[in-house]
């Protein structure tokens, strides 16, 4: 199993520039999610969903647009980056959520932009 | 979840137990969990104890939980420098959309 699979793993980008990074999970979840994480913050949810066209707003949605078509797929997109948006993104997948709720994480995507 | 803490750093020699402690405010709390992050790489579930729990042992892995005091602690014995990593403690809290993480311990094992 591939389990949570991101692209890039790396992206510099300009102020304004528009782009998406992609999740996608081979584990037949429903519940998928997608994080920052900053120094000195931890880990933050912008958006998640508990199924294929259901999504949500979680703490830091400014800037974010996602969507889910599929149950494997859940992109990431960034309409106009700033600079705030300098971090690295953690795309996550559970079963369910709830109960004993393990989240599997792909191996990030780091993100600047200048 | 409201608020999860934790401790930012903890040295430790290599052989030594090293024990991550973390508060958290929600006492409908159902899991609370342990995830390992190593450089470069995404999380990682460690484990994870049940509200109704006191303790839970895996291999060097022993988990304490006191509900009263909103305190769970992570002891890893004889650890390895292969243990340096960044630990985060989260909870699942009924009616949330997502683990609360805190904001992880760097654990550094010198040899």
């Amino acid at each position: 199993n591939a389990g949570v699979t991101q692209t890039p793993k790396f992206q510099v980008l300009k102020t304004g520039q528009s782009m998406t990074l992609q999740c996608a999970q081979d584990m037949n979840h429903e519940y998928m999610s997608w994080y920052r994480q900053d120094p000195g913050m931890g880990l933050r949810l912008i958006h998640y969903s508990v199924g294929a066209g259901i999504t949500d707003q979680g703490e830091v949605p400014n800037g974010y647009n996602v969507s889910r078509s599929t149950t494997e797929d859940f992109p990431l997109r960034l309409l106009s980056a700033a600079p705030s948006q300098t971090s690295v993104y953690f795309c996550a997948s559970s079963y369910s959520h709830g109960d004993t709720g393990e989240l599997f994480f792909g191996e990030g995507s780091r993100l600047t932009v200048l | 979840g409201e608020d999860v803490e934790q401790s930012l750093f903890l040295s430790v020699r290599e052989g030594d137990s090293s024990v991550i402690n973390c508060t958290y405010t929600d006492s409908s709390s159902t899991y609370l969990y342990w995830y390992k992050q190593e450089p470069g790489a995404g999380l990682q579930l460690l484990t994870y104890i049940f509200s109704n729990m006191d303790m839970k042992q895996d291999q060097r892995l022993t988990v304490l939980l006191n509900k009263k005091d909103k305190h769970l602690s992570l002891r890893i014995a004889d650890t390895q420098t292969g243990d340096s990593a960044i630990y985060f403690c989260a909870e699942s809290v009924p009616g949330y959309s997502t683990l609360t993480f805190g904001k992880g311990t760097m654990l550094l094992v010198s040899p």
